[in-house]
């Protein structure tokens, strides 16, 4: 299988806390993007980082990219109850077509 | 503006039937792709669409089939269903499914299939 790999596959943290997930992918990329989604809904964009880019932040969103590894990390800082979501990254590598992980379950803890 | 919509939302049919989902894309917006989403298998992707043509093609069986019209709607189509056809469906629209990955997808809420 194409998909890549996240982990952890499920994580429970205190409100206030910080969360971070990985993600692993197979194949040389152009772009890798993360998304959320609440409760088996549609998925939220939420950062892109380009394959020459190594960290992105937006919000309270940081976001890094290992090329060499095949691996990226998103960190999600003062966690809230609100942020409860799957969350999942996506790859393409030039063929109009997205590779998901396989995603991670956080959840909030108020 | 108004987002991705999917129709209908809920969806049961029994094995042997086909079905039908619609997609309508955000405004101006004329790449569409359909994904399944499953607790087994994650998110699949089954095809792309840009200006009525399939780009790309994910790994499912010829049952599977798409099209694109020309307001950028499009529609999936299942035939023989099965139950392993059972999944969320979610379709996702952007401007132009730039194939170096730099268009954001916006995906529209599902349809979910069941199928006994």
């Amino acid at each position: 299988s194409q998909q890549g790999e996240e982990d952890p596959q499920a994580l429970s943290i205190q409100e206030g806390e910080n969360a971070t997930m990985n993600c692993s992918y197979k194949t040389s990329i152009n772009n890798l993007q993360w998304y959320r989604q609440n409760s088996g809904r549609g998925l939220v964009h939420l950062i892109l980082i380009r394959s020459n880019e190594r960290e992105k932040h937006s919000g309270r969103l940081r976001v890094t990219l290992d090329t060499s590894k095949k691996s990226s990390s998103l960190l999600i800082t003062a966690s809230r109850a609100a942020d409860t979501a799957s969350y999942f990254c996506a790859t393409t590598s030039g063929t109009y077509k997205y590779i998901f992980g396989t995603g991670t379950r956080l959840k909030v803890l108020a | 503006k108004a987002g991705v919509t999917q129709t209908p939302r809920y969806l049961i049919k029994t094995r042997g039937q086909q079905v039908t989902l619609s997609c309508s894309p955000i405004s101006g917006h004329r790449s569409v792709s359909w994904y399944q989403q499953t607790p087994g298998q994650g998110l699949q992707f089954l095809f792309e669409y840009f200006s009525e043509t399939q780009r790309n093609k994910g790994n499912f069986p010829g049952r599977f089939s798409g099209r694109q019209f020309s307001n950028s709607r499009s529609e999936m189509n299942v035939s023989t269903l099965e139950l392993g056809d059972s999944a969320l469906y979610l379709c996702a629209s952007s401007l132009t499914g730039s194939n170096q990955g730099t268009d954001t997808q916006y995906f529209g809420p599902g349809t979910r299939l069941t199928v006994l």
